[in-house]
């Protein structure tokens, strides 16, 4: 079974703030793709990145990074000098790579607030 | 580059009845998955369609049922509607081939459905 965890679920900063919103993941899957998804008050639900097991190398795209460390478990995303427009539902989720499908695992996400 | 489109937007139905939620995806993209989203139970996989054959299936009772057209398009159908059923349904379409796994999902804006 899979399971993910985001404990925080609910996070206030002020604008330029950096945040780090945390995941926590079980598989028993040794090959397994993470994903971030932001869900803005319209609904959609945003892809933001995409990460397999094989590949534990941090990664930084403009103002968010990521932190995957296998050893914990663990898939963390951090925005740095956060704005307002970052406000938004963020999901973290899990599936296997071989026989999945698209079926993914969501976390129950972190509401995150960024205010004047 | 036209999104997922999902129709209808909002809908109100009373128990009993059922609902037929349309998925138009992304051009070129062939695999359709329908995940239900609710304040209680969180995101939660329903099925998956690829060349118009379902290919995963999540854990929900049979009043819910799906189908994908030669053209990708996919409905999803809910019988015998019943209050907990109100959510909002998400549509996600993507590449996938048979082989792969994950592939990343591009959502739809949802169906919020409301049982009376």
């Amino acid at each position: 079974a899979q399971k993910v965890t985001q404990a925080q679920t609910e996070i206030s900063v002020v604008e330029k703030e950096d945040v780090t919103l945390d995941c926590v993941y079980e598989t028993r899957d040794t090959t397994y793709y993470l994903f971030w998804y932001k869900q803005p008050p319209s609904g959609e639900l945003v892809f933001l990145i995409r990460r397999n097991s094989f590949d534990e190398q941090n990664e930084i795209s403009g103002r968010y990074s990521w932190n995957f460390q296998k050893s914990t478990s663990s898939f963390n995303f951090t925005i740095t000098a956060s704005q307002v427009v970052d406000s938004a539902v963020y999901f973290c989720a899990l599936s296997p790579i071989t026989g999945g499908g698209n079926k993914l695992t969501f976390g129950t996400g972190t509401q995150l607030k960024v205010e004047l | 580059k036209a999104g997922v489109t999902q129709t209808p937007r909002y809908l109100i139905k009373t128990r009993g009845q059922q609902v037929t939620l349309s998925c138009s995806p992304i051009s070129g993209h062939r695999s359709v998955s329908w995940y239900q989203q609710t304040p209680g139970q969180g995101l939660q996989f329903l099925f998956e369609y690829f060349s118009e054959t379902q290919r995963n299936k999540g854990n929900f009772p049979g009043r819910f049922s799906g189908r994908q057209f030669s053209n990708s398009r996919s409905e999803m159908n809910v019988s015998t509607l019943e209050l907990g059923d109100s959510a909002l349904y998400l549509c996600a379409s993507s590449l996938a081939d048979l082989a792969s796994g994950a592939n990343v999902l591009t959502f739809g804006a949802g169906s919020r459905l409301t049982v009376l």
